[in-house]
This record gives C-alpha cells, structure tokens and sequence, in this order.
C-alpha cells in the first residue's frame, strides 16, 4: 500500500516557473524524503527532512514539513528542462524495529521551454 | 551515478521461469533494499537486509526470495513467474538501517514476463 499521495499527479509549467508538489502521508514518521526518477531509471535522493524541521533549502528546492496535517511540499524554483521527472516523496515511518522508505505515487513534472 | 550496480538491465523470459536479480551496493552500506515498480502498482517495498540479515518485510510473494551474502551482494530471485511480475525492480542501499539517511538507488532491472 502507498503511505504517501502526491499532488498533482501531474504538472506542466513552462521553463523559468517555479513547481510546487505535494505530499501527504497517514503514520507518524521518523523522516521524509523527496526523490526524482527520469523516465524508467534508478531514483535520485534530492532532499531529507527529519519530523523535528519544518523548512528544508538545496539549491532551487524547498521543503516543508507541516506533522500536524501530515503532509510536505516541495517547491522547484526557477525550473529548467532538466527538471523534467517524475518526484516521490518517501516516509520513513515512526517507532519501527527495522524500517523502510514507503514512496507515494509521484507526481510527473513536464517543463517546457 | 549512485554507485548502486544492478545486473541485468533488461531481462526477457517467459511465464513459468525463475530469474535470478543482483546488486551490489555502494561501498561501505549494509543496508539492501528491494522495490518493484509496476504501472498499476507503484514503487513497492519487498524486502530488506542489513548486514546478511532480513530486517524488513514488505509487499514480497512467496514466489520471491532474496538474500544478502557475505560480500554484502544481494540477489533477488523470481520464480513461477507470470505476465504480472512483468516490472523494473530496483535495489538500493544505505549506510543506516533504520532509514536515517537517504537511500542510493540503482538504475533497475527491467523484466518482462512473455
């Protein structure tokens, strides 16, 4: 089953806008993680943001975390092409003996020139 | 590249037949984890192993088994196979096993199911 869903399941912007994906999730967690995948390759680790931060920055992104809705975002700003991918966010659920990244369905990003 | 190696890349075989994935995680993790990912499905979590050992269960047939070997290689075996299994399944590695850091993935293997 998937912990997270992202929103939009899909975007198109135009190159230059900023993005904006998000995500919610249902079991308290311990971290959650933004992932982008080119099409039919491996996943890429873009950003970790631990249950104790609200506000995360690397480079053009942005991460929030709001724990009491459950739910993060993830602003791309100032988009290329390059940014084309699909992006997952991932929950590393609370209070497990072993753990595993739960992925949300994706949100497909279309940036055009 | 994330230092993740998964062989093969692509992988045709027929219903019926058991196929063997491997993975080699990036120097220094213990952690190996498992993901199939289909059209309908998503990214599902089968199984993970930390130093040799299964620490996690996820979404795994009784069809599939993997394993963790000393060298820290991990392999995932396929067997019975139908039209369904037909997916990329990636491996991914970690230093933690707890999932504090994040995880590296490889490129996949893809397998279709004849």
């Amino acid at each position: 089953s998937q912990q997270g869903e992202e929103d939009p399941q899909a975007l198109s912007i135009q190159e230059g806008e900023n993005a904006t994906m998000n995500c919610s999730y249902k079991t308290s967690i311990n971290n959650l993680q933004w992932y982008r995948q080119n099409s039919g390759r491996g996943l890429v680790h873009l950003i970790l943001i631990r249950s104790n931060e609200r506000e995360k920055h690397s480079g053009r992104l942005r991460v929030t975390l709001d724990t009491s809705k459950k739910s993060s975002s993830l602003l791309i700003t100032a988009s290329r092409a390059a940014d084309t991918a699909s992006y997952f966010c991932a929950t590393d659920e609370e209070g497990g003996t072993a753990s595993k990244l739960t992925f949300g369905t994706g949100t497909r990003l279309q940036v055009t020139l | 590249d994330s230092g993740v190696t998964q062989t093969p890349k692509h992988l045709i075989t027929a219903t019926g037949q058991r196929v063997t994935l491997r993975c080699s995680p990036r120097s220094g993790d213990l952690s190996v984890y498992w993901y199939q990912q289909s059209l309908d499905q998503g990214l599902q979590f089968l199984i993970q192993y930390y130093n040799g050992e299964e620490r996690a269960k996820g979404n795994i047939l009784e069809r599939f088994s993997a394993q963790q070997f000393p060298d820290l290689h991990s392999e995932l075996n396929l067997s019975s196979l139908e039209l369904g299994d037909s997916a990329l399944y990636f491996c991914a590695s970690s230093v933690h096993p707890e999932g504090e850091t994040e995880a590296f993935f490889g490129q996949g293997t893809r397998l279709t199911v004849v």
